[in-house]
């Protein structure tokens, strides 16, 4: 069976840029979640939704970032405009009803 | 407020040594999950192993254990015989149970990088 999706896999962009992030969760799944992995603050998580409704966006560190979810099987993560201290490896997750979190691989992003 | 502290923050050993690395955790809540997760040099976040609060029995997997202690806030977790493929950061990981929303809201400790030398 085929995992939670990310990508872009690396995204490198200037400061100022638009940038999205995509993510398809494990279908079936109810539950998707964005984290942001950095050295300095670990794993911190950013949005989550429930049957496609934003439940939590207090992660999220400024009106820059805006996530939508349009249908279960499709997310975003927004970034405009972007700043260097928005480098990071972003992760997507899944779950379903009672189940564990499963993870894609990340998008490694660079903002210069 | 929920916190996961791994103590450990790197941990060097020779193969087919076992290793344990430890999880403390702090919440209020009775009833909750901890989890361990590996993120290998590649980079990805790969799920191991969930526990409920209610299940206090140890768990064995291969070379992998898990032993939880409600007593101690303690969930930690040894690699028996370790090997180079081990080499990853750990985490473990705490949410409430949902039970109602379905839904589970991790709080992840600050990993412990494991090494693993030929």
């Amino acid at each position: 069976d085929a995992g939670v999706i990310q990508s872009p896999r690396h995204e490198v962009t200037e400061m100022g840029q638009e940038v999205t992030l995509r993510c398809k969760p494990i279908s079936g799944h109810n539950s998707l979640f964005w984290y942001r992995q950095t050295m300095m603050r670990g794993l911190e998580l950013l949005i989550y939704f429930n049957n496609n409704v934003p439940i939590d966006d207090s992660g999220m560190p400024e009106d820059r970032f805006s996530a939508k979810m349009p249908n279960a099987s499709f997310s975003t993560l927004k970034i405009q405009p972007s700043e260097p201290r928005d480098s990071a490896v972003y992760f997507c997750a899944s779950s379903s009803r009672q189940g564990p979190q499963h993870f894609g691989d990340g998008t490694r992003l660079s903002i210069l | 407020a929920q916190k996961v502290t791994q103590a450990q923050t790197e941990i060097s050993v020779v193969e087919k040594e076992d290793v344990t690395l430890d999880c403390v955790y702090e919440t209020r809540d009775t009833t909750y999950y901890l989890f361990w997760y590996k993120q290998p040099p590649s980079g990805e976040l790969v799920f191991l192993i969930r526990r409920n609060s209610f299940d206090e029995q140890n768990e064995i997997s291969g070379r992998y254990s898990w032993n939880f202690q409600k007593s101690t806030s303690s969930f930690n977790f040894t690699i028996t015989a370790s090997q180079v493929v081990d080499s990853a950061v750990y985490f473990c990981a705490l949410s409430p149970t949902g039970v109602n929303t379905g839904f589970q809201k991790l709080v992840f400790g600050t990993g412990t990088r494991l090494l693993v030398s030929p």
